[in-house]
This record gives structure tokens, sequence and C-alpha cells, in this order.
């Protein structure tokens, strides 16, 4: 069974503040990773994708990727009452047969 | 519009009805994935298709749900003798298949089911 886990939250932090979530997988053989945005009642649109390794940034957003440890995290500096929302983790699996799986999510809560 | 689009938005019907949604993927896209989505919890995987062909359907998937896309572009998903428990939103995304590990998949507004 392909798994990708998540805290659900709430995820509280106040205006400003880095926003950390996290993200496990059980595919040892998946290659890429992906973080979507959910706004209540819309549908999932992406942030960002890492596939290597370390860090990858975007603007306010950094991804971080550890495959020895299964492990995706998603970085949101000097977050803002906007970035409320919740955090969708997918990975795909099957390399290119390309199967996207995704996490339950991690809803976040920036306060101002 | 050139984004993914789904029909009906919203769907309200008796338990024990067939219900049949549509989905019309970005036309570049061949490949096209259904998932279902309860509050407070993430997409599930349903099933997906590459052109016509599909790839992999989800273990936990009742066999009152079928799925088709029968020219490699629009696809129509159809639950029969619906229950209360399929109640959920019925998403489904497209995304190119040239490089599937990083390309992103782009969502429709999905559809409602409300079985009553």
């Amino acid at each position: 069974q392909k798994e990708v886990e998540q805290n659900s939250g709430p995820l509280s932090v106040p205006e400003g503040a880095i926003a950390s979530l996290n993200c496990t997988y059980s595919d040892r053989g998946s290659q890429s990773f992906f973080w979507y945005r959910q706004y209540s009642g819309k549908s999932p649109e992406l942030i960002m994708f890492i596939y290597s390794n370390g860090d990858k940034e975007d603007g306010r957003f950094t991804a971080q990727l550890n495959k020895a440890s299964q492990y995706v995290s998603l970085l949101i500096r000097d977050s803002q009452p906007s970035d409320s929302a919740t955090y969708l983790c997918a990975v795909n699996y099957g390399g290119s047969q390309g199967n996207l799986i995704f996490g339950k999510g991690t809803k976040l809560s920036v306060k101002p | 519009d050139t984004g993914v689009s789904q029909n009906p938005r919203h769907k309200i019907t008796k338990r024990g009805q067939n219900v049949t949604f549509r989905c019309d993927p970005i036309s570049e896209h061949n490949r096209l994935y259904w998932y279902r989505q309860t509050l407070g919890q993430g997409p599930e995987f349903l099933t997906y298709f590459q052109n016509e062909a599909q790839l992999e359907k989800s273990r936990l998937l009742s066999d009152r749900f079928s799925a088709e896309r029968p020219k490699g572009s629009f696809s129509t998903l159809e639950i029969q003798r619906t229950e209360q428990g399929d109640s959920a939103m019925y998403l489904c995304a497209s995304r190119q298949s040239w490089d599937p590990m990083n390309t992103e998949a782009f969502f429709g507004q999905g559809t409602r089911l409300t079985v009553v």
C-alpha cells in the first residue's frame, strides 16, 4: 500500500513567522514530490515540486527532500494570513507510469 | 477556457440511483486522474488513464465505480447504486505525459455529489 503521511494539524503560526510542514512516504522508489495548496471549497493548486535531495527555493517557499529518510518538507517564510489553507503533499509513484498519491493534508492557520 | 473542466458541478441523487460525471482535460494532456475528496481529507486516488488506457485502479475502489476514456480525450466516472457514503467531491486532474515525474497535475473544479 502506497502511503503518504502528513500531520493533519491545524498548525497555527503568527504572521511573519516560518511555517514548517512535513510529509513522509512509504515507497523508497518514489522519485518526485509535489506540494499543493488548497483553499476551502477550491481545487488544489501546485506550489512547487522537488525531485533531488536537498533544498529548492521559490520566493517565500522552500521544499526540502531527504530520500534516505523518505521525508519531504515545505517551509513558508514570512507567513501571511493569505497562506492559511490546507497543504497537500503528493508523491509520484511508479516512475514513468506517473501515478500521483496525496497525503491527507495539513491545515495551516496564520494569525494576524 | 483551456483548463480542466468537470460537469456537473453539483449532483444530488437518491440512494440507489446511478450517476455519471464528465471530465474534459487540458487538450494536450495524455494523463487523466480521478480522485475523491471528503471534508478534511486529502484527495483519495481512484484511477488514472494514459490516453484511453486505464493504467491503475485503486484496490479500495468498489466495483460499483467504473471509469472510461474511450478516445483518449474526455473521461467519464460512473457510480452505480449510489450509497450515502459516496457523497464527496470528485476531482479530475490532467498532466503531460512526456515527463510525468516533474510535471504539474492541473485540477478541475470538481463535482460535488450528495446522496440522499
